[in-house]
């Protein structure tokens, strides 16, 4: 069966450091990848998705990057955090053409 | 692109109850529709969805309309217990497997 990985669990950064969030998937082969964030339990927003090693769409302009350096692999950076970045940090997959879920998220916040 | 409205934003019901979300979709190109259940602090869990070329669909204490003419489909909960208590999310897509737009979603308070 396929298990979706986030880590970490929670976060705590400064004002302007940088951040790594990452994303695995086990149990499928070139799955598509997406990122959201979700602000005061609500409102999923898609910020990146992925169809493949190293094709990343961007759904909003923003403070962050994403990077999929391995077909299972998800990765969420940013150079200098915003106080705007705290959040609900969600990684998803879903096989082509079958239904997207979730892994257990990132708590972010920024300080 | 799509826009996904949710009604209502907070609803409270008591155990044994039914519960109704209803949503609509401005994209007539949309296809697909997930229901999504998100307890507090974990991530969204898929509990249900709906193709457009089926009217409804139901899993034991749940199911899921779809009218396609109106662009709005709903979420019934029947039998409501406590730990239907969450976030419900509704989604739209044009096929599964692609973007979805979510809806703002539902807190789902069930009172024993």
């Amino acid at each position: 069966s396929q298990t979706i990985h986030q880590w970490p669990a929670t976060l705590v950064q400064p004002v302007g450091s940088p951040l790594s969030l990452e994303c695995t998937v086990e149990g499928t082969s070139n799955p598509n990848l997406y990122w959201y964030r979700q602000a005061a339990g609500r409102g999923l927003q898609l910020l990146f998705y992925s169809v493949g090693i190293g094709q990343i769409s961007s759904e909003v302009p923003q403070n962050l990057s994403a990077s999929r350096p391995q077909d299972r692999q998800f990765i969420l950076s940013s150079k200098k955090l915003l106080l705007s970045d705290s959040g609900f940090y969600l990684c998803a997959w879903s096989a082509h053409g079958a239904e997207q879920y979730f892994g257990p998220g990132t708590r972010l916040t920024v300080t | 692109g799509e826009n996904v409205e949710q009604h209502p934003s907070t609803l409270s019901v008591q155990e044994g109850d039914s519960a109704v979300i209803k949503c609509t979709y401005s994209d007539s190109a949309s296809n697909y529709f997930p229901w999504y259940k998100q307890e507090l602090g974990k991530g969204p869990q898929l509990i249900i969805d709906i193709r457009s070329n089926v009217g409804e669909k139901k899993d034991q204490r749940i199911a899921v309309t779809l009218n396609k003419t109106a662009k709005h489909f709903s979420l019934h909960i029947t039998e409501t217990q406590p730990e239907d208590s969450a976030v419900y999310f509704c989604a739209a897509s044009w096929t599964s497997g692609s973007r979805l737009t979510f809806g703002e979603g539902t807190q789902l308070t069930v009172n024993p």
